[in-house]
């Protein structure tokens, strides 16, 4: 079990660029989450999918945001035309649902937006 | 909303010294499960303790928290601080149905560092 995957582990862009974040959940996990970690504000809910369908976007701020889900193997997060204030840990977590209560989370994303 | 309080932004003990993070919360249902997560420098978040029992102590790994619904609390303690402990610590409340799993919302994290 290789645990939750993210790629890159690194990502540094300028301002206005695009960002794109990639997620593969822990295989046979039904449910993927995105939080945001930043020192300022913790660990922030974005969104979530439960068998490839979005369940839950309310953390997701409105403009330039967006993730999909295409398969069950990999989720992705993007940003359109970053800001220094998208800089933060991206991190994505799965589950089992129905199986249990515990999310895993992966490694992370580190994003600077310069 | 449902919200999660953890008063101590930073805190720095001595080794041998016993721990104590606060943790309270706020949500108008019944069904809330909370959570710590610990984060440590260069590893993932993971599961520290979990409850959603009211009034019952729950143990894991030296640390303990128990569940107090009439107080919303869920306080985090360990009885002798080790250096290995120095970590972020983060309080989480989820809203389960039917015991699946569903978005956390945690506090703002308690960073600890333990010194010798």
């Amino acid at each position: 079990n290789a645990g939750v995957i993210q790629t890159p582990r690194h990502k540094v862009t300028g301002k206005g660029q695009e960002a794109t974040l990639w997620c593969e959940p822990i295989s046979g996990h039904s449910a993927v989450f995105w939080y945001r970690q930043t020192i300022v504000q913790g660990l922030e809910f974005l969104t979530y999918f439960r068998n490839q369908a979005p369940i839950d976007d309310s953390g997701m701020p409105k403009e330039r945001f967006s993730a999909q889900m295409p398969n069950q193997s990999h989720s992705t997060l993007k940003i359109q035309s970053t800001q220094p204030q998208d800089s933060a840990v991206y991190l994505c977590a799965s589950l089992n649902w129905g199986g249990e209560d515990e999310q895993y989370f992966g490694p992370g994303t580190r994003l600077t937006v310069l | 909303g449902d919200s999660v309080t953890q008063k101590e932004g930073l805190v720095t003990l001595t080794e041998g010294l016993p721990v104590m993070l606060n943790c309270t919360y706020q949500t108008i249902y019944s069904n809330a499960f909370l959570f710590w997560y610990v984060h440590y420098l260069n590893e993932s978040p993971r599961l520290l303790l979990k409850s959603s029992t009211d009034n019952k102590r729950t143990e894991h790994q030296g640390f303990h928290a128990t569940l107090h619904k009439s107080s919303s609390s869920f306080h985090l303690q360990k009885s002798s601080a080790q250096l290995s402990d120095s970590a972020l610590y983060y309080c989480a409340l989820s809203l389960m149905q039917q015991g699946t799993g569903s978005k956390l919302s945690f506090g703002k994290g308690a960073k600890l560092t333990v010194s010798p």
